[in-house]
């Protein structure tokens, strides 16, 4: 069964350095979304990305923020200068294309632990 | 007011019980809903879609209350393997890709 993937599970960061998460989404899924789950907290919206631009993005998600799409199968989350706040979970999901039934239920990736010191 | 409200538990309930959990949504223009199920430190994973004539699978069920704005979940004869946070989820008409998560409800299932 296809499933969407994430590398790396875990990253250890310092204060003030850029971090790119990475994540593989299910190859024919046409949406794709970034989710962050602090420890012990709801999961929340990041972003959602769609033909090559955001479509929807949350006030978390600021100017430290960037999603890139570099080929076809890579999507990507940067985080420009990070903080001891954004320590996280930080799940990737997509989406299977229209038309049919449940073509908005969303498939999420194992996740991404970010740790900054 | 939450988007998306869920009682935290945990309820701990023996094996073979039937435990439901309730979820409220407060807005009214919220289109699809959900119930996924995380377990500690992992991915959330989609247990069913919710419709509005409700639906079952297997020995969970899952309801739809519009007017009162609440979904439900009903899982009977509980295994131990479904320990784990259950988490309610909706999406909006305006916005069918936003996910809006509760904070989720923790099952324990004891022997």
């Amino acid at each position: 069964e296809p499933e969407v993937t994430q590398t790396p599970s875990h990253q250890v960061t310092q204060m003030g350095q850029e971090v790119i998460l990475r994540c593989v989404p299910i190859s024919n899924h046409l949406y794709f979304y970034w989710y962050r789950q602090i420890l012990g907290q709801k999961v929340e919206f990041l972003v959602s990305f769609y033909n090559n631009e955001i479509s929807e993005k949350s006030e978390i998600f600021d100017d430290q923020f960037s999603v890139e799409r570099p080929d076809g199968s890579n999507f990507t989350l940067k985080i420009r200068s990070t903080k001891l706040e954004d320590s996280a979970m930080y799940f990737c999901a997509s989406n299977p294309p229209p038309p049919g039934s449940g073509t908005d239920t969303q498939y999420f990736g194992p996740g991404t632990r970010l740790t900054v010191l | 007011r939450k988007e998306v409200e869920q009682d935290p538990g945990p309820f701990n309930v023996p094996e073979g019980a039937t435990v439901a959990f309730n979820c409220t949504y407060s807005n009214s223009a919220s289109q699809s809903f959900f119930w996924y199920r995380q377990d500690c430190r992992k991915e959330p994973k989609l247990l069913m879609s919710v419709y509005s004539s409700g639906n079952e699978d297997g020995r969970f069920t899952a309801q739809l209350n519009r007017a009162s704005q609440y979904i439900s979940l009903l899982i009977r004869d509980s295994k131990l393997s479904d320990s784990a946070t259950y988490l309610c989820v909706v999406t909006r008409t305006d916005n069918f890709n936003k996910f809006y998560f509760g904070s989720g409800t923790k099952l324990n299932v004891k022997p």
